[in-house]
């Protein structure tokens, strides 16, 4: 099984320009999430969606939107992005049947706003 | 500021020696994790404890918790070289459904 899968792995932008960060798990999971991680710090939730279908709000939400497609895919979005968005970007998924289940992550898309 | 933090932020030890981080939390959990993370690379999962639960052990990991000072510990016993790697505890917060990350904690073991 390929687990969780990021595209793309690297990505430059100019600031304000827009780019899709796309995620997908084979693991039938049904919550996602999307996290960012700056450099020497922890993981920050940005949006999460515990089923598909919904979508919620995580700690630093402010400047992106996200899709939950279907119950594999889960996409980010960043509108027009800035350089304070420079960050490498993290997808997660869990099943939570019955809760207290891991949590599996992507490789990670590292992204430079210019 | 985050729903974990994590002390110390670096930790350096000689191979063969115990490597204790310890993590704080702020509000009621379902669970806690600990997880690796290797040179900005992906997160793996170490070890996950239940709310309901003081202590436990895989191979050479030690959690425990006590979710009446919201704190959690993870012992690496006799550590190697390849234990390098930043560790993060994550909380599964009750009443909904995310997971929130700690500071973490960088550790060095040296050979």
């Amino acid at each position: 099984n390929a687990g969780v899968t990021q595209t793309p792995k690297f990505q430059v932008l100019k600031t304000g320009q827009s780019m899709t960060l796309q995620c997908a798990q084979d693991m039938n999971h049904n919550s996602m999430y999307w996290y960012r991680q700056d450099p020497g710090m922890g993981l920050r939730l940005i949006y999460y969606s515990a089923s598909e279908g919904t979508t919620d709000k995580g700690e630093v939400p402010n400047g992106y939107n996200v899709s939950r497609l279907n119950k594999r895919e889960f996409s980010l979005r960043l509108e027009s992005a800035a350089p304070s968005q420079t960050s490498v970007y993290f997808c997660a998924s869990t099943s939570q049947t019955g809760r207290n289940t891991e949590a599996f992550f992507g490789q990670g898309t590292r992204l430079t706003v210019v | 500021s985050q729903q974990g933090e994590e002390d110390p932020q670096a930790l350096s030890i000689q191979e063969g020696e115990n490597a204790t981080m310890n993590c704080s939390y702020k509000t009621s959990i379902n669970n806690l994790q600990w997880y690796r993370q290797n040179s900005g690379r992906g997160l793996v999962h170490l070890i996950l404890i239940r709310s309901n639960e003081r202590e436990k052990h895989s191979g050479r990991l030690r959690v425990t918790l006590d979710t009446s000072k919201k704190s959690s510990s993870l012992l690496i016993t006799a550590s190697r070289a390849a234990d390098t790697a930043s560790y993060f505890c994550a909380t599964d917060l009750r009443g909904t459904y995310k997971y929130i990350f700690g500071t973490g904690t960088r550790l060095k073991v040296l050979a």
